[in-house]
């Protein structure tokens, strides 16, 4: 089983609505995670946070479930500068990324 | 401000050849990743270090090694490099581990 699995997309989806991703982490003492957006041919950048009370970002809602060790991100109102592969990381003394999930947002 | 630079931005190598990627953050980070990404995955952690002096294994360290002599600097060496090196590399620093990661640009390596 893979540490970190995520949807595997890609998602199309039009501009304003509203789209889910969602990532499962096998390591039940990790200790932190995240989501990283990464444009096409760039590097990864933080995206946000994932706090166990839930967190949100304008648009952007992050959950995070222990005891399923289930990580999600919603994005509300979707832009077309929304289009991105988003990872879901996870860190226990290392630093571990899904494969990612590819968003197209269309007009 | 310069944060993780990660030289060469490309090269091409040839199967046998032996390379040095090269990564320095000016962050004074503890924490330092080199990751590859192959054409559509995610990125698999090659190695690691927590501090100068100390290193570990990632997910893929086979046909690579690093080193950690000063905090900034971070290099990943290729001994015999082989077709399937062929990826864009990745080096990045945190202060904690558990905090933000800060990415270089890329390196795309390939190898013929």
């Amino acid at each position: 089983r893979k540490e970190v699995e995520q949807d595997p997309g890609p998602f199309n989806v039009p501009e304003g609505a509203t789209v889910a991703f969602n990532c499962t982490y096998s390591n039940s003492a990790s200790q932190s995670f995240f989501w990283y957006r990464q444009d096409c041919r760039k590097e990864p950048k933080l995206l946000m946070s994932v706090y166990s009370s839930g967190n949100e970002d304008g648009r952007f809602t992050a959950q995070l479930n222990r005891a399923s060790q289930y990580i999600s991100l919603l994005i509300r109102d979707s832009k077309l500068s929304d289009s991105a592969t988003y990872l879901c990381v996870v860190f226990n003394n290392d630093m571990r990324f899904g494969a990612g999930t590819r968003l197209t947002v269309k007009p | 401000n310069a944060g993780v630079t990660q030289t060469p931005k490309f090269r091409i190598l040839k199967i046998g050849q032996s390379m040095t990627l090269q990564c320095a953050q000016d962050m004074n980070h503890n924490y330092m990743y080199w990751y590859r990404q192959d054409p559509g995955m995610g990125l698999k952690l090659i190695y690691y270090s927590v501090g100068a002096g100390i290193t570990d294994k990632g997910e893929v360290p086979n046909g690579y090694n690093v080193s950690r002599s000063t905090t900034e600097d971070f290099p990943l060496r290729l001994e015999l490099a082989a077709p399937s090196q062929t990826s864009v590399y990745f080096c990045a620093s945190s202060p904690t581990g558990n905090t933000e990661a800060f990415f270089g640009q890329g390196t795309r390596l390939t190898v013929v």
